[in-house]
């Protein structure tokens, strides 16, 4: 069975801290999502990870995939209190249907 | 990117009855995909809604209680039927193309009572 597991599943931090968000899964997956979710809202797409070693930027935000690990993680740098929001990891091992991790809820304080 | 509404956005519904969700994309889009989030939970896939076919059914979800339609390359429906409070949630679609990403509609708060 496939599973998607992200640790932490809860983070309170200050502005201005950086941490990171992991994202494991136990099976082999040509692709990794990340997502992040605000409160009673929808989806909405930050990254897919296409590749061994893939590295991708946006803003504060950063994440990476190593599929020989099969890991991936989401790097926050130095946290704004936007970044507030529940984020999902999730991978795709056929045909686009995909499996989620539990979400990691960010709360960062000003 | 594909920009998805739903409706509704929200139902309160009586045990036994049951509910079309319709979910329209402003393009032609190669996937279609219903999912279900619980509140403060994480997302569980019921079904590829295929074109022309039969909907593709995850495992615990079955055609006679999640029937879905897809008649077109924008346009699909997820009916919950005979509805029990077990099935109170939030219904979300999503549509992708083999480009890889996968946008998701903004959501059914489907409350059973």
């Amino acid at each position: 069975e496939l599973k998607v597991e992200q640790n932490p599943l809860f983070l309170s931090m200050q502005e201005g801290k950086n941490y990171t968000i992991y994202c494991n899964y136990s099976t082999t997956s040509d692709r990794l999502y990340w997502y992040r979710q605000d409160p009673g809202k929808s989806l909405e797409s930050l990254f897919v990870l296409l590749s061994n070693g893939a590295v991708k930027q946006e803003g504060r935000l950063m994440a990476s995939l190593d599929t020989k690990a099969r890991l991936s993680t989401l790097h926050i740098t130095a946290a704004v209190h936007d970044l507030s929001a529940t984020y999902f990891c999730a991978v795709d091992p056929r045909n686009y249907q995909l499996i989620w991790g539990a979400g990691t809820k960010l709360i960062i304080k000003p | 990117s594909a920009v998805i509404s739903q409706k509704p956005s929200r139902d309160i519904c009586q045990r036994g009855t049951s509910l079309t969700i319709q979910c329209q994309v402003d393009s032609q889009v190669t996937m279609m995909f219903w999912y279900r989030q619980q509140p403060g939970q994480s997302l569980t896939l019921i079904a590829t809604a295929n074109q022309g076919s039969e909907a593709t059914y995850e495992s615990g979800f079955v055609i006679d209680k999640f029937p879905i339609s897809r008649p077109n390359l924008t346009f699909s429906t997820l009916t919950v039927s005979n509805m029990s409070p077990e099935d109170s949630s939030i219904y979300l679609c999503s549509a992708g193309q083999f480009t890889y990403e996968q946008y998701f509609g903004p959501g059914t708060r489907l409350t059973v009572t």
